[in-house]
């Protein structure tokens, strides 16, 4: 089956940089995911990655290694409004629905 | 694209009665995905389908669960009898063929609550 690890909670002030690592177990593997989801909302996507590397969107990266079936999502120049969950995924067995990790929730203090 | 609608947005009943959570994918998408969110379990996947057609029920917690998709616009996912350890978000997501599970577009949901 799947199974992915994930923090359960980060902290972090304004302005500072934070890292969301996700490792995972799969059988058969077709990439990683990331969702957010403020409080009270529903998840929203920041970024996908099939291959190995790193990939940028604005202030969010996310990174992924095939070989370590290891990721992180990365994010710059905190703002307030980044507090929320951050979920890594993967695709069930059949390759078609996402399966997610149990979230972390990042809190910025200012 | 008024994105995927879900109905109710929230549900509050007593325990042994039925409930029927509502949801329109967005337009043109062919799969359609039911998950259920709590704090102890996540997010949890409870069936999807494709075409209008259910692929894997396999995350139906119990034959309580149900869930329909009689056109390309609608489905419905059924409880019934309710127990309260059915208290949940309920989402609804859709996704299109072009990008399979890359993205998924999640509705707001439906706040239940069994009581």
């Amino acid at each position: 089956g799947q199974s992915l690890e994930q923090p359960s909670e980060v902290t972090a002030v304004e302005g500072a940089i934070v890292q969301i690592n996700c490792t995972y177990q799969t059988s058969g593997f077709y990439g990683l995911s990331w969702y957010q989801q403020h409080d009270g909302g529903a998840p929203t996507f920041l970024s996908y990655n099939a291959l190995d590397g790193l990939e940028e969107t604005g202030r969010f990266s996310s990174f992924l290694s095939r070989s370590d079936s290891y990721g992180y999502l990365l994010l710059q120049e905190l703002q307030m409004k980044d507090s929320a969950s951050y979920f890594c995924a993967v695709r069930d067995p059949g390759g078609t629905a996402l399966i997610f990790g149990k979230g972390t929730t990042l809190s910025v203090s200012s | 694209d008024a994105g995927v609608i879900q109905s109710p947005r929230h549900e509050v009943t007593e325990m042994g009665q039925e409930v029927t959570l509502r949801c329109k994918p967005i337009s043109g998408h062919d799969y359609l995905f039911w998950y259920r969110q709590t704090m102890m379990r996540g997010l949890e996947l409870l069936i999807y389908f494709n075409n209008n057609v259910p692929i894997d029920d396999s995350g139906m917690p119990e034959d309580r669960f149900s869930a329909k998709m009689p056109n390309a616009s609608f489905s419905t996912l059924k409880i019934q009898p309710s127990e309260p350890r059915d208290s949940a978000v309920y989402f609804c997501a859709s996704s299109s063929e072009t990008g399979l599970s890359e993205k998924l577009f999640f509705g707001s949901g439906t706040q239940l609550s069994v009581l």
